[in-house]
Parts: structure tokens; C-alpha cells; sequence
């Protein structure tokens, strides 16, 4: 089966700096990559998702990079907030099939 | 925006008591999910529901486990004879169909087994 492995486990930033966490995976049929943001006490929220049909997407202060040769996407904050501050969790999936996690990432912005 | 509703959000039980942890999906979705999360580790896949029967499920998912959609709109799962290693974050997710939509998750229930 697949198998998510994801960088740092813990990040800390200071406020306006950028925070990069990396995921691979794999099973080379994995064609969707969801990242998740868990803030504590809640269920994971969907923050952002790429498709392998994409290399790159970007929602405001928000990218997903995938390459799909490496076998790797990873995820991109820029001006990181304190509201950041959360455990981001990535995943991979194959159309019809179960998602699987990454080990979690807890980010930390230092106002 | 609709959400994934789960009650209760903590539940504490004795250890071999049975458990029934509750979600209702959103409504258009079409497939259901239970995932474990033990805490300060991985989220993971228990099981996945659809077309009123199970479609997938992990080896974590044993015949202490069971799920149901009783009525059309509740998705149920039992556990049955708790074991202190059963206490975790249970989420419920839905997904409106298989075409690389996303995993809506609720908010999680709590279960602590003593």
C-alpha cells in the first residue's frame, strides 16, 4: 500500500517568515494530494489540494508543489500568521481509494 | 457551509463496555469514513462506507468494530468490549464522490477507555 512520510514533525517560525513542510509518498497511482490544517480540539480542515495533473497551485498566502518523478509535494506558507499555528497534515490518495496521512507537522509562529 | 457533525465530542467508558460514536454527514455525500487518531500520532483509516455497506477497511477495523447507517442520515460505529488501546480521536469524514473530491472530517470524539 501507499506510504506518506512527512518533514519536518515540528516548525517554528517567526511571524512574516515563510514555513515549509514536505511529504512523500510512495505509490506512484497516487494521483490527488490534499493538505489538511488541525487545530487542536477539531477534526482536520482542508486548506489546500493538488491533482497530479498540476504541478503547482496557490491560494493566497497558501502553494502545494508536486513533482511527480520524485514522488514528492510539499507545502508552502508565506507571511505566516500566529493563526497559522497549527498541526498540518498531508495526504495521498488514489481515485476509489482510502487516503493515507502523513505523521503530522505541528507548526509553531513566534509573533 | 455544511459540516460533518459528531456527538458526543468525549466519551468515557469502562474498559469491555460497548460504545456507539455517532456522525451525521453532510447530506449530498455519498461516502463515509472512520478514522482513529491516537494522540501526537498519524491519523488513520478504520473504514469506508458506502451504498449501505462496507467498501474498505483496515486491519485496524476487527469484528470488535462495526459500522451502520441506520436511517439514511446517522453513521454509527461500535466498538464493542473497549480495551484500554482503543482510546483515541475517532473522526467521521465524507466525501461527495470518488473523483479526487475531498475529506470533510468532523470535529472528532474523545474516547477514553478506563
Amino acid at each position: 500500500g501507499e506510504n506518506v512520510e512527512q518533514h519536518p514533525s515540528t516548525l517554528s517560525v517567526q511571524e512574516g517568515d515563510s514555513a515549509v513542510i514536505k511529504c512523500t509518498y510512495s505509490d506512484s497511482a497516487s494521483n490527488y494530494f490534499p493538505w489538511y490544517k488541525q487545530e487542536l480540539g477539531k477534526g482536520p480542515q482542508l486548506i489546500i489540494d493538488i491533482r497530479s495533473n498540476v504541478g503547482e497551485k496557490k491560494d493566497q498566502r497558501i502553494a502545494v508543489t508536486l513533482n511527480k518523478t520524485a514522488k514528492h509535494f510539499s507545502l508552502h506558507i508565506t507571511e505566516t500568521q500566529p493563526e497559522d499555528s497549527a498541526v498540518y497534515f498531508c495526504a495521498a490518495s488514489n481515485t476509489g481509494n482510502q487516503f493515507y496521512f502523513g505523521t503530522g507537522t505541528s507548526l509553531t509562529v513566534i509573533p | 457551509e455544511p459540516e460533518v457533525t459528531q456527538t458526543p465530542s468525549h466519551q468515557v467508558t469502562q474498559m469491555g463496555q460497548e460504545v456507539i460514536l455517532r456522525c451525521v454527514p453532510i447530506s449530498n455525500h455519498l461516502y463515509f469514513y472512520w478514522y482513529r487518531q491516537i494522540l501526537g500520532q498519524k491519523v488513520e483509516f478504520l473504514v469506508s462506507f458506502y451504498n449501505n455497506e462496507i467498501s474498505e477497511k483496515s486491519e485496524i477495523f476487527d469484528d470488535q468494530f462495526s459500522v451502520e447507517r441506520p436511517d439514511g442520515s446517522n453513521f454509527t460505529l461500535k466498538i464493542r468490549s473497549t480495551k484500554l488501546e482503543d482510546s483515541a480521536m475517532y473522526f467521521c469524514a465524507s466525501e461527495r464522490d470518488r473523483a479526487n473530491s475531498p475529506l470533510h472530517f468532523g470535529n472528532g470524539t474523545r474516547l477514553t477507555v478506563t
